[in-house]
């Protein structure tokens, strides 16, 4: 079975550092881009960037370049979304998502089932 | 503000067929496929279309997609009450993907 397993929920303090994982299994791990998506509380989805796990080519949403890495540790079969320096705005759930097999404009088919991250002082 | 436009809302009743609209431009939903996501409250998004008009194996033929020019629909026929959920279209812009504000159903 094809899966994304993410990690659990976490809870931290403005200006600290977070990095949350999205473990693919199932199938050939570096030959689908992976993607992730932020979900607001009560909004709707907002698409991050996307990694190429096979090379790390890595692309951002213009609302989220310089705000948090993307990266990936194909021996693992693992990719990671991170913030240095986390703001009360980043509280939301966070979805990772299987993308094109080598192309980087195709659906996300399979879901990871979100890590919620809050942000409070 | 998303780049995609969708209704915020739409209803049926059982057996109804239901259509959600998205609306994009010639850089977005105009030059690239449209796909189609389905979120039940409290779940992760689930892929209903792909290129615009394919389903993934397991979706009802009851989910059809369609495209002409720079806009994209959702058909749901025969509707259930299980269908009650929120919907997204998304497309790619030339430099990375982007989402419509996304439509919550109300099945009547």
């Amino acid at each position: 079975e094809v899966k994304l397993l993410q990690s659990g929920a976490e809870v931290k303090k403005p200006g600290e550092s977070l990095k949350i994982s999205c473990k693919g299994s199932g199938y050939n791990f570096t030959k689908y881009w992976i993607g992730w998506v932020r979900q607001m509380p009560g909004k709707g989805l907002e698409w991050m960037g996307i990694i190429d796990p096979e090379d790390s080519d890595t692309r951002y949403s213009l609302s989220f370049q310089g705000q948090v890495t993307i990266s990936v540790d194909e021996s693992i079969t693992t990719a990671y979304l991170q913030w240095d320096s986390l703001r009360a705005s980043d509280t939301a759930i966070y979805y990772c998502a299987r993308g094109g097999q080598q192309i980087v404009n195709e659906a996300f088919d399979i879901w990871g089932q979100g890590t919620m991250v809050t942000v409070s002082s | 503000q998303s780049v995609l436009t969708q209704p915020p809302s739409a209803s049926g009743i059982p057996g109804q067929t239901v259509t959600i609209s998205c609306s994009g431009g010639s850089s977005d939903i105009g030059s690239n496929y449209v796909c189609w996501y389905q979120q039940l409250p409290g779940t992760a998004p689930k892929l209903l279309i792909y290129r615009n008009n394919q389903r993934p194996s397991g979706v009802p033929a009851r989910f059809s997609g369609s495209k002409a020019g720079t806009s994209a629909s959702l058909a749901i026929s025969g509707l259930r009450s299980e269908d009650e959920a929120e919907y997204f279209c998304a497309t790619w812009d030339g430099r990375g993907g982007v989402f419509g504000g996304g439509t919550k159903l109300t099945v009547l």
